[in-house]
């Protein structure tokens, strides 16, 4: 019974390289949520997606960043020409369905670090 | 700005004794949500209580709203050391899109 996988959970880009940020939510979860969030710092939304689909991306950054939920295989989230401002842990969450308030289940996160 | 702030910031108590965090908020909400996130780790959903719910308990926390005052809190009783960890509140804006918003959290560490 696994639970939402993020891979992988350290990854070191130089500016200027691209990040690849991936996230399998539970298995028969359709939605998906990307969350970055700075030492000493609370969540916060970036994306919401459901297979195919984006929903909400409102708290992503015009620029460099863009996420994707295939049919098919995890959730991405891209970030291209990185800096050393996009250093933080990403957090992804899953949950069954949408359309009202549900528990969110969280994925261990991926630590980013730009040097 | 925040939608929920967590008050205290940080927290220091004895095992045995009981921790009270408190959340603000702004607007109306659906919902309201307490996770838990240990150092280094995902966050853990701990309780979820309603608009219309005033209370509401699991095992030792107990989750109170007050939606005149847009705030809540999160008591654990009898914490232990595995209790360390950060606590946050999350609230998602009625007629909104079921998004929650974070807080800073508080930082409870209990010694043994």
């Amino acid at each position: 019974n696994a639970g939402v996988m993020q891979n992988p959970r350290h990854l070191v880009r130089r500016r200027g390289q691209e990040a690849r940020l991936r996230c399998s939510p539970v298995k028969g979860h359709s939605h998906v949520y990307w969350y970055r969030q700075l030492p000493e710092e609370g969540l916060k939304f970036m994306v919401y997606l459901q297979k195919e689909n984006i929903i909400d991306e409102s708290g992503m950054p015009k620029e460099r960043f863009s996420a994707e939920f295939p049919k098919e295989g995890p959730s991405i989230l891209r970030i291209q020409q990185v800096v050393r401002g996009d250093s933080a842990a990403y957090f992804c969450a899953s949950t069954r369905t949408g359309g009202q308030t549900y528990e969110q289940y969280f994925g261990p996160g991926t630590r980013l670090t730009v040097t | 700005s925040q939608q929920g702030e967590e008050d205290p910031q940080a927290l220091s108590i004895q095992e045995g004794e009981n921790a009270t965090m408190n959340c603000s908020y702004k607007t109306s909400i659906n919902n309201l949500q307490w996770y838990r996130q240990n150092s280094g780790r995902g966050l853990v959903h701990l309780i979820l209580i309603r608009s219309n719910e005033r209370e509401k308990h699991s095992g030792r926390l107990r989750v109170t709203l007050d939606t005149s005052k847009k705030s809540s809190s999160l008591l654990i009783t009898a914490s232990r050391a595995a209790d360390t960890a950060s606590y946050f509140c999350a609230t998602d804006i009625s007629g909104g899109s079921y998004i929650p918003t974070f807080g800073r959290g508080t930082s409870l560490i209990v010694h043994p």
